[in-house]
This record gives C-alpha cells, sequence and structure tokens, in this order.
C-alpha cells in the first residue's frame, strides 16, 4: 500500500513565525502535491512537483514556498506565518496513473 | 477557468437507500473524472476513476456515471450503511497530472 506521511497532525504557531510542513511518501511517485482545504472551499493546490528539484504553482502559492531535494520528500515552508494560513494542509504524491494518495493531513493554527 | 459544482453539502439518508450525489462541471472536458472518500479530520481516499468514454463504473456498493453532454457525473451509493458516512468529494484532471476538487457532498446514513 501507498504511504504517504505528514510530519505533525497539529501544529501551533504564533503569527511571523516561519513554519516545515513535511511530507514522505514510500512509493517513489514522481508528482507531489501540498493542498490546503477550508471549509466550503474544497481543496486549494498550492505547489505542485514532477521532478526533484522541480516546483510548480498552484491556484493560491502566495505566503508559501517549497523544497523537494530527495524524490521521496516534499516539504512547504511558510516564510512568516499569518492567521489566515490557519487551515488543514494535506499532502499528496501521484505517479503516472493519476491517481492521487493523501497524507493524514496537518491541522496548523496560527496565533 | 474550471468551475466544479457538488450538489449540496449535505445529504441525510435512511440505511438502506441510495444516495445520489451530484458533480457537474463548467469550462472545461476533463479527459476523467474521479471520486474520493474524505473522513473527519482525515486526508481523501482515492474511491473510484470513470474516463471519458465511460458512461458507467461499478465498485461493490459504488455506482458512477460520466455524461459529458451534460457535463456532469453522478455517483450512487446502493444499500447505504452508516459506514458508508462521510464527505465525498469529486475531482477533473487538468493537465500535467494536477486535479482540481469540488467542495465535497457530507453524507450522514442513519440507523
Amino acid at each position: 500500500d501507498v504511504k504517504v506521511t505528514q510530519s505533525s497532525r497539529y501544529l501551533v504557531k504564533r503569527t511571523g513565525e516561519k513554519v516545515f510542513l513535511e511530507c514522505v511518501q514510500d512509493m517513489d511517485h514522481e508528482n507531489m502535491f501540498w493542498y490546503r482545504q477550508d471549509p466550503g472551499l474544497g481543496l486549494r493546490l498550492i505547489y505542485f512537483s514532477y521532478d526533484v528539484k522541480m516546483k510548480e504553482k498552484g491556484d493560491i502559492p502566495e505566503g508559501y514556498s517549497v523544497s523537494r531535494e530527495k524524490k521521496e520528500r516534499f516539504s512547504l515552508i511558510l516564510e512568516s506565518a499569518s492567521t489566515n494560513q490557519t487551515s488543514m494542509y494535506l499532502c499528496a504524491s501521484s505517479s503516472h496513473t493519476d491517481t492521487q494518495y493523501f497524507g493524514p493531513g496537518t491541522r496548523l493554527t496560527v496565533l | 477557468s474550471q468551475k466544479i459544482e457538488q450538489n449540496s453539502e449535505a445529504l441525510n439518508i435512511q440505511e438502506g437507500k441510495t444516495a445520489t450525489l451530484t458533480c457537474n462541471y463548467t469550462n472545461y472536458s476533463p479527459a476523467y473524472l474521479q471520486w474520493y472518500r474524505q473522513d473527519p479530520g482525515r486526508g481523501p481516499v482515492f474511491l473510484l476513476l470513470i474516463r471519458e468514454n465511460e458512461k458507467e463504473k461499478r465498485k461493490e456498493r459504488l455506482k458512477v456515471t460520466f455524461d459529458t453532454t451534460l457535463k456532469q457525473s453522478l455517483f450512487h451509493i446502493t444499500a447505504s450503511q452508516p459506514a458508508d458516512s462521510a464527505t465525498y468529494l469529486c475531482a477533473l484532471d487538468l493537465n500535467d497530472y494536477k486535479l482540481s476538487f469540488g467542495a465535497g457532498t457530507t453524507v450522514t446514513v442513519r440507523a
């Protein structure tokens, strides 16, 4: 079974802090994604990576950056956390079959 | 840009009945459409994929239809059980392995 893990289930940070969210997949997938999910808005794509060191902006990249130094690991970085970044963050991976496999999510609260 | 609408935010049904969820989309012609299940506080889990040249797909008690003329997919849960209570998301393929998700429909099955 594909396994996608995320570094934290719950995280509380203060405004202005730098926040790192890590995602690891164990199926050698080429593609990895970071989404945020807010009530009524569904899943919105923040960033997408289709290979090591490659990244592409999604629909809402402002305030975020990403890093993919190894194929299995995709990190989301909030350079200076703000309260409007309080959300559920979901990581996913896929190969060329298009189906995405999601991690359990990180619920981030920024105070 | 593409827009995806799922019929309603919540659907309450009696155990044993059939739940029917609707996914409508505009401004796009996807090559395929996927359905995911999401439990509270968890990441989505893939259920079914249907391609544009397929009218219907089944998996156990689940059935999906895809009408490219109406730009609509229907998702049916037959002989529903309380364990089917969850939020169901439809997703359209964009290019480059990206997906665009609907906001989801929450199904509650009463015993």
